[in-house]
């Protein structure tokens, strides 16, 4: 299994471009999540997925769209690239979160610049 | 929104030194996770812990899930330079399955630096 996977792994954007994150897993997860880090701040949460077809809203969504068309898939869409958008995003899968397994997996993260 | 305060932000130790690195929250979380971050990585997992009072160790790590339910702890013994990273914790609100959808919070992590 290669896990979780993301393209590309390094970006340079300029202002109001756009452009999408890919995000994948082979893991046969339900659960899929998207997070940005910033410097010396843990993890936000911009969307998250429960399934095909399902996707919502996390803690810092203005600015990015999700969809989710197959279980393995989680596409992060970024329209009107902004300076604030500068950061380290990572994508994440888990199991359906059932009694003791929370765990999620983590990809490599994609380093986006936007200038 | 949920907040985690992690503390230390850094820790510069020699190698051999046990470290001891905390969170604590404003709400009760009902499971907490303990991660660790190498450069141009993703984070992975070292433990989880999913009830008040719950000790558990993974090699020379140990955690401790907090009484209170606000707080929890990370202790790495006779530390090595593969060590170093940046270690996060995280703490989930509801049982699995429920609305929390297994979102998790993050503290802002420990950097830490171990000198050979």
């Amino acid at each position: 299994n290669a896990g979780v996977t993301q393209t590309p792994k390094f970006r340079i954007l300029k202002i109001g471009q756009s452009m999408t994150l890919q995000c994948a897993q082979d893991m046969n997860h339900n659960y899929m999540y998207w997070y940005r880090q910033d410097p010396g701040m843990g993890l936000k949460l911009i969307y998250y997925s429960v399934g095909a077809g399902i996707t919502d809203k996390g803690e810092v969504p203005n600015g990015y769209n999700v969809s989710r068309s197959t279980t393995e898939d989680f596409p992060l869409r970024l329209e009107l690239a902004a300076p604030s958008q500068t950061s380290v995003y990572f994508c994440a899968s888990s199991y359906r979160p059932t009694g003791r397994t929370t765990e999620q997996y983590f990809g490599p993260g994609t380093r986006l610049t936007v200038t | 929104g949920q907040q985690l305060n992690q503390s230390p932000q850094s820790m510069f130790i020699q190698e051999g030194e046990d470290v001891s690195m905390n969170c604590t929250s404003s709400s009760i979380f009902n499971t907490w996770l303990w991660y660790k971050q190498d450069p141009g990585e993703g984070p992975v997992l070292l433990i989880a812990l999913y009830k008040a009072g719950e000790l558990t160790s993974n090699g020379r790590l140990t955690a401790q899930f907090g009484i209170t339910r606000k707080d929890s702890f990370l202790n790495i013994s006779a530390s090595i330079p593969s060590d170093v990273g940046i270690y996060f914790c995280a703490g989930q609100l509801g049982n699995a399955g429920g609305t929390s959808y297994g979102k998790l919070t993050f503290g802002q992590g420990t950097i830490l630096t171990v000198h050979p």
